[in-house]
């Protein structure tokens, strides 16, 4: 356990639904980020939060939604998404944006049918 | 852009081996750091260093800023090594600020 976890571990979920991803963090942290890591691919930066305020949209459709409705809880909505959306998305928080310490949760395994 | 680049991408390792998984990047940095991912996908991270060298058990990490390199060495690897490793760097753009950018992994396995 790094401190940050991340609801459910896995999801099936098909195109029409409408699911979401958890991650909450009781680190003190003030950062958070949502990460998206396909296969043989590097870890892509979704969205990132600074004191509950969006800081950055890495040009992600629209079809994900973030929310944080506070420093410690970080949502990801997720609706209509395609096939080639199923992934590994991490969540993970540091205690500024520009901190050098980062903690990952473990990861929700989306897989999109 | 920072450019990341890890090698091997693939390392198989008998166990008590010695290994070896390096990064480069392109541009200057701030930190690096080295992180393990297991097949679960939760990351940890085993490393932050910004100069010289941090040990850890078994672990050794080292970078050189002027050559933009760093290094993980395993010594006296052992199956529950078996991972993928990721370098990942910290860098400042200009307008965006703080960027943390990802190699793509080196995958480790140690067997018996």
């Amino acid at each position: 356990e790094t401190g940050v976890t991340q609801t459910p571990r896995h999801l099936v979920m098909g195109m029409t639904n409408k699911k979401s991803l958890k991650c909450e963090q009781h680190l003190g942290h003030n950062a958070m980020y949502w990460y998206k890591q396909s296969a043989k691919k590097p870890l892509e930066l979704m969205f990132v939060y600074n004191f509950k305020e969006q800081t950055e949209n890495n040009s992600v459709p629209s079809r994900f939604s973030p929310e944080c409705p506070n420093s410690s809880h970080l949502f990801l909505h997720l609706h209509t998404l395609q096939p080639e959306d199923s992934a590994l998305y991490l969540c993970a928080s540091s205690q500024g944006t520009g901190s050098y310490g980062y903690t990952f949760g473990s990861g929700t395994r989306l897989t999109v049918v | 852009k920072n450019e990341v680049e890890q090698s091997p991408q693939n390392l198989t390792a008998q166990e008590g081996e010695f290994i070896t998984i390096n990064c480069s990047y392109s541009v200057g940095i701030s930190a690096l750091h080295w992180l393990q991912q297991h097949p679960g996908g939760g990351i940890v991270s085993l490393f932050m260093l910004s100069s010289g060298k941090k040990k850890h058990g078994r672990l050794i990490a080292t970078i050189n800023i002027q050559e933009k390199h760093s290094s993980l060495h395993i010594t006296a690897s052992h199956p529950r090594d078996s991972a993928v490793y990721i370098c990942a760097v910290m860098w400042h753009e200009e307008t965006s600020g703080s960027r943390l950018t990802f190699g793509e992994g080196t995958q480790l396995t140690v067997n018996p």
